[in-house]
């Protein structure tokens, strides 16, 4: 059982647009991180959340927090062809990470 | 600097045989992961190493897996005897304590 359920599975947009991944958690975890992985490699983070409510933004990208720390989203501004990746979200706890199933971002030239 | 390395970074083997997969974690990273990755279950967390000590193996799917840490710099995941349900990506990570994991390149196994 996926203890932290993602949205939508996939997404294919022009470049340009604007996109939201959404991340839900059935558990409070300690931290939670999103992670861009591309074809053949591995995940790379981009941010970790830590407080309810919290806001970080990086670049285009803008993460936020629920403020009850179950809920965690993603919202890319004017995407461009290089945020195509699988993004994934994932809950850490006493150094163990638990991911969800990832959402599969396609920006379209 | 180098990342955290893997190899092989494919491998394809019979039902059956023996695999082993090995990792070279980040220099000074004292936290070692070995995650697999399939489309139906996602990315799983099989075990973690702190200071070359297992830590926490409950993610490791049966007794035919097993991993060893025999110094800081070298870790291995071995399968015996493999079997077709085995397919996946294995990643290795590390990290220095509760900072940011990074991940290697990934091994593709594919047991026929």
């Amino acid at each position: 059982t996926q203890l932290l359920e993602q949205s939508p599975q996939f997404l294919s947009i022009q470049e340009g647009e604007n996109l939201t991944v959404y991340c839900n958690s059935s558990s409070v975890f300690s931290s939670l991180q999103w992670y861009r992985q591309e074809p053949g490699e591995g995940p790379v983070l981009l941010v970790t959340v830590v407080t309810g409510g919290e806001v970080k933004k990086l670049k285009r990208l803008t993460f936020q927090f629920g403020d009850a720390r179950k809920d965690s989203s993603l919202h890319i501004t004017a995407a461009q062809t290089g945020d195509t990746g699988l993004y994934l979200c994932a809950g850490e706890d006493d150094y163990k990470l638990s991911f969800g199933a990832g959402t599969t971002v396609t920006v379209r030239a | 600097d180098a990342g955290v390395i893997q190899s092989p970074r494919h491998e394809v083997t019979e039902m059956g045989q023996e695999v082993t997969l090995r990792c070279k974690p980040i220099s000074g990273h004292d936290y070692l992961f070995w995650y697999r990755q399939t489309m139906m279950r996602g990315l799983e967390l099989l075990i973690y190493f702190n200071n070359n000590v297992p830590i926490d193996d409950s993610g490791m799917p049966e007794d035919r897996f097993s991993a060893k840490m025999p110094n800081a710099s070298f870790s291995t995941l071995k399968i015996q005897p493999s079997e077709p349900r085995d397919s996946a990506v294995y990643f290795c990570a590390s990290s220095i304590t509760d900072n940011e994991q990074f991940f290697g390149p990934g091994t593709r196994l594919t047991v026929l």
